[in-house]
Order: C-alpha cells, then sequence, then structure tokens
C-alpha cells in the first residue's frame, strides 16, 4: 500500500511554544489530506481537510488560528500547534488520499505531550 | 452528518476462535466502509474496505459484510491469533477518498 510518513512520532514542549508536525506521501501525490486528534481509548476526531494551494477547511470547533495547516505541495502539509497548551496534549494524525476516489491511508501519528 | 456507532467495545476471545465486530451507520449516502487496526502508539492501518455495490469481501482470515438496507456493516476474523490483539476501527465516507467518520473502536484481545 501506500507510505505515508509523519513527523516527529514524538514531541514534548513546554506551555506556549509552537509545535509543527509534517505529514508527507512517499510514494504518491495526495491532493486532499486529512488531519485527526485521537485522546487515550478514544477514537479519531476529523480536524481539518487539507487542500494543495488552497486554505484548508476546520470542522467546527477546532481553532485555526490555532491549528494552523499548510499543504504547500502534493506531497507534503503540515499542521502547527501555536501558543500549546496542556489541553492540546494528544496524538495527531494525517492521513491522505491515495488517489482521487481512492482509500486513504495513514501517518503512524504524532503524540504531542505539553507540559 | 454521519454517525457510525461500533460495538462491543472490547472483546476477548481464545486463540483460534473467531471474532465479530458490528458497526452501524446513519447516512444512506455513505458508501465507502474501510476498517483499521491500530496498534498502541501508531497510527491506523486499513485491513480491509467494502463499497456498497458488494455485499461481501474476503481476504485470508477477514472478512467484511455490508448491509445496505439495514444500515450496517461487520467484521469477522477467523482463527485468531494473538498478534490480531489491536484496537479496530470501522468507518463509513461518502466516497472512498473523503473524509472519514469513525466508530468508537473495539479493543480485541486474543487470549493463547
Amino acid at each position: 500500500g501506500a507510505v505515508v510518513s509523519q513527523h516527529p512520532s514524538r514531541v514534548i514542549c513546554k506551555s506556549g511554544t509552537s509545535v509543527k508536525i509534517e505529514c508527507r506521501s512517499l510514494d504518491f501525490q495526495a491532493t486532499t489530506m486529512f488531519w485527526y486528534r485521537q485522546f487515550p481509548k478514544q477514537s479519531l476526531m476529523l480536524m481539518a481537510t487539507s487542500n494543495e494551494g488552497s486554505k484548508a477547511t476546520y470542522e467546527q470547533g477546532v481553532e485555526k488560528d490555532k491549528f494552523l495547516i499548510n499543504h504547500a505541495s502534493l506531497t507534503l502539509s503540515t499542521l502547527t500547534v501555536t501558543s500549546a497548551h496542556p489541553e492540546d496534549s494528544s496524538f495527531y494524525i494525517c492521513s491522505a488520499e491515495w488517489k482521487a476516489g481512492e482509500k486513504l491511508f495513514f501517518g503512524s501519528g504524532t503524540q504531542l505531550s505539553v507540559l | 452528518g454521519e454517525n457510525v456507532e461500533q460495538h462491543p467495545s472490547t472483546l476477548s476471545v481464545q486463540e483460534g476462535d473467531s471474532a465479530v465486530i458490528k458497526c452501524t451507520y446513519s447516512d444512506s449516502a455513505s458508501n465507502y466502509f474501510p476498517w483499521y487496526k491500530q496498534e498502541l502508539g501508531k497510527g491506523p492501518q486499513l485491513i480491509i474496505d467494502i463499497r456498497s455495490n458488494v455485499g461481501e469481501k474476503k481476504d485470508q482470515r477477514i472478512a467484511v459484510t455490508l448491509n445496505k438496507t439495514a444500515k450496517h456493516f461487520s467484521l469477522h476474523i477467523t482463527e485468531t491469533q494473538p498478534e490480531d490483539s489491536a484496537v479496530y476501527f470501522c468507518a463509513a465516507s461518502i466516497g472512498a477518498g473523503n473524509m472519514l467518520t469513525f466508530g468508537g473502536g473495539t479493543r480485541l484481545m486474543v487470549k493463547p
């Protein structure tokens, strides 16, 4: 299957700092990528849909100024958690559309811990 | 919007037994139903998927069935092995490449 690489896998930061998470499609071009958030023992909740070359579409309740998404190329989308606080601590996962109308593949996730 | 419910939340089986996980969805427009396996600290891994024009699909020990009329679909794992232990998520979407709505997950434990 297609490979989606996510980096870093784990990050610890101080409250008030910003953290950038990268999501790359390694062997295919992804026009659309999705960002999810997952709390312990819970399901994945969609945060935003990222389209190459345009602004991301955020789900209701997700602060777009706090979770900045950039999809500058067909193989890279980034999520920046700005001014992180302890409540932002979570597992963040990206996914990429392999081909238009085809299945999604997920990255390995990023565990963010804000102290 | 779409709502996906998944049962059971936990499932414990003996090695070699079968495991069945069931999901229901609310939006009749949904036409793509993937299943993911997630191990601790990792992202979800697609294990099998089914589209609404098919009632059943099988891949070795894994099978998925879909009942469009009742709006439910199920994952069947036969001859379970300890390495099948993980959290399994069902999902639904309108179109395969579109945003997925996930079920709540099932923690499967296979006892040796």
